[in-house]
């Protein structure tokens, strides 16, 4: 099993839809989970951040977060063309007494017109 | 304000070579993080510095070195390249470690033949 999965897409979703972007990780104590986006040859940048159970919204983003189950997901309000990009969950976990951060492969959403 | 600066940004290596790669964070910026992406791989979290320390590391091997300067500017070395090395190198810079605020540099694309 993969530590941090995401479903590769591509996720089509019609201009002005609700786009919906899951995530599950395998370690049951992570506390810090992020969402990154990344346009084609350009690098991630964070969009959001969620460390508590729930919802935390910022503008057309939501990320949401269920611990019990180790999932987290961000939903994209009135989707734009301009929100065409990869997705990336990213998920600090402890491993050998560090912290890294593992990403998922992320997930390719294209915004249709 | 000035982004992370990563350079070169382009770099073509023979299999055996080591490469040096540097990376300047924003300014009042003290944590660096460097990461490599590849098609297969996704993003993999290679190590983290601050205040001239690294304070967390991935799952790479020794061949993968970093340091970080006074000045919080940080360089990562690579030894014996081998193919499966060719990537983009990432490096990404906060205020803090695990800050929710980090921005990413536009990375060294390293290839070796």
């Amino acid at each position: 099993q993969k530590e941090v999965e995401q479903n590769s897409g591509p996720l089509s979703v019609p201009e002005g839809a609700i786009a919906s972007l899951n995530c599950t990780y395998s370690d049951r104590v992570s506390q810090s989970f992020f969402w990154y986006r990344q346009y084609s040859g350009k690098s991630p940048e964070l969009i959001m951040s969620i460390y508590s159970n729930g919802d935390k919204e910022d503008g057309r983003f939501t990320a949401q977060l269920n611990k019990a189950s180790q999932y987290v997901s961000l939903l994209i309000r009135d989707s734009q063309p301009s929100d065409s990009a990869t997705y990336l969950c990213a998920v600090i976990m402890n491993s050998g007494g560090y912290q890294k951060v593992t990403f998922g492969t992320g997930t390719k959403l294209q915004v249709i017109p | 304000k000035a982004g992370v600066t990563q350079t070169p940004r382009y770099l073509i290596k023979t299999r055996g070579q080591q490469v040096t790669l540097s990376c300047s964070p924003i300014s009042g910026h003290r944590s660096v993080s460097w990461y490599q992406q590849t098609p297969g791989q996704g993003l993999q979290f290679l190590f983290e510095y601050f205040s001239e320390t690294q304070r967390n590391k991935g799952n790479f091997p020794g061949r993968f070195s970093g340091r970080q300067f006074s000045n919080s500017r940080s360089e990562m070395n690579v030894s014996t390249l081998e193919l499966g090395d060719s990537a983009l190198y990432l490096c990404a810079s906060s205020l803090e470690p695990r800050d929710s605020e980090a921005f990413f540099g536009q990375g060294t694309r390293l290839t070796v033949v």
